[in-house]
C-alpha cells in the first residue's frame, strides 16, 4: 500500500460543470502525477507536480488545471467539464527521489460527464 | 519522442498454458522499462521493471521479461498461467530524469480460460 487515496471514487456530472478530483498521499513524496485512462489509449499524463506550487503539463493537459498547496494533496480541476473528459483518472506518486524509481498508483476515480 | 506499442489488445489462453505479451518501444535515448498489471476495477500495480544490468527480470508471481535492445522489445512471459492472472497488462517506458514521466502502451487484456 503506497498510501494514496483518491476522492471521490465515482462521480457523475453534467457538461459545463466544474469538477475537482483530489489525490492525497501519506508518504510525503515530492513527485505526484495525474493520468487519464481510456480504452485504446492506455494511460496518458495530464499534469504532474515536483513540489508544493510546482507543476507542469503532460501530454493531454488541455481543459485541465492542477494545484498543489500542500505536499500531501494534488488537485485536478476540470473548469468546465465536457463529455470527452469522461474517463478514469489515476493519481500516482514517485516512490523516492531516485529518478528511475517506481510510480505507485491510486485506486482511480471514474468520472462520467453527461 | 518515446512511444510504446502493444500490438495485442487481447490474448486468450487456457489455464496452465504459456503466454507471451508483446511490447515494443521507440526511443532515441536510453530507457527504463516497466510492466504494470491492472486487475478489474483496481489501480495499476508494478509487476516488474528493467533499469540496468541483467536483461532478464522476474516478478514474484512467475512472470519474467527480457530487455532486447537490438529489437527494442520488452516482452512479458509466463510459462504456466492461472485464472487469477486474468487482468490488463500495460508496458511503459521512461527516460528517467528528474520528472521520470512514463509513456504507456495501450494495454493487453490477458484472458485466462479454464
Amino acid at each position: 500500500d503506497a498510501g494514496i487515496t483518491q476522492s471521490p471514487r465515482h462521480k457523475v456530472t453534467e457538461t459545463g460543470t466544474p469538477v475537482t478530483l483530489r489525490c492525497h498521499q501519506t508518504e510525503n513524496h515530492r513527485y505526484m502525477y495525474w493520468y487519464r485512462q481510456d480504452p485504446g489509449h492506455g494511460l496518458r499524463l495530464i499534469h504532474y507536480s515536483y513540489g508544493v506550487k510546482d507543476t507542469d503539463k503532460g501530454e493531454v493537459s488541455d481543459g485541465y488545471s492542477v494545484s498543489r498547496s500542500k505536499t500531501e494533496d494534488f488537485l485536478l480541476t476540470l473548469e468546465s467539464a465536457t463529455s470527452s473528459q469522461t474517463s478514469v483518472y489515476f493519481c500516482a506518486i514517485r516512490g523516492t527521489e531516485t529518478s528511475t524509481d517506481t510510480q505507485y498508483f491510486g485506486p482511480g476515480t471514474r468520472l462520467t460527464v453527461l | 519522442a518515446q512511444s510504446v506499442t502493444q500490438l495485442d489488445s487481447q490474448v486468450p489462453v487456457f489455464e496452465e498454458a504459456p503466454v507471451e505479451l508483446r511490447c515494443n518501444y521507440s526511443s532515441s535515448v536510453s530507457v527504463y522499462l516497466f510492466w504494470y498489471v491492472q486487475y478489474p476495477n483496481q489501480g495499476l500495480q508494478l509487476l516488474l521493471k528493467y533499469l540496468s544490468g541483467s536483461t532478464l527480470v522476474e516478478s514474484i508471481n512467475g512472470f519474467e521479461a527480457e530487455f532486447n535492445k537490438s529489437q527494442t522489445s520488452f516482452h512479458l512471459r509466463k510459462p504456466s498461467v492461472h485464472i487469477s492472472d486474468t487482468a490488463e497488462y500495460f508496458c511503459a517506458v521512461s527516460s528517467g530524469g528528474a520528472t521520470n514521466k512514463l509513456i504507456f502502451g495501450t494495454g493487453t487484456l490477458l484472458a485466462v480460460q479454464p
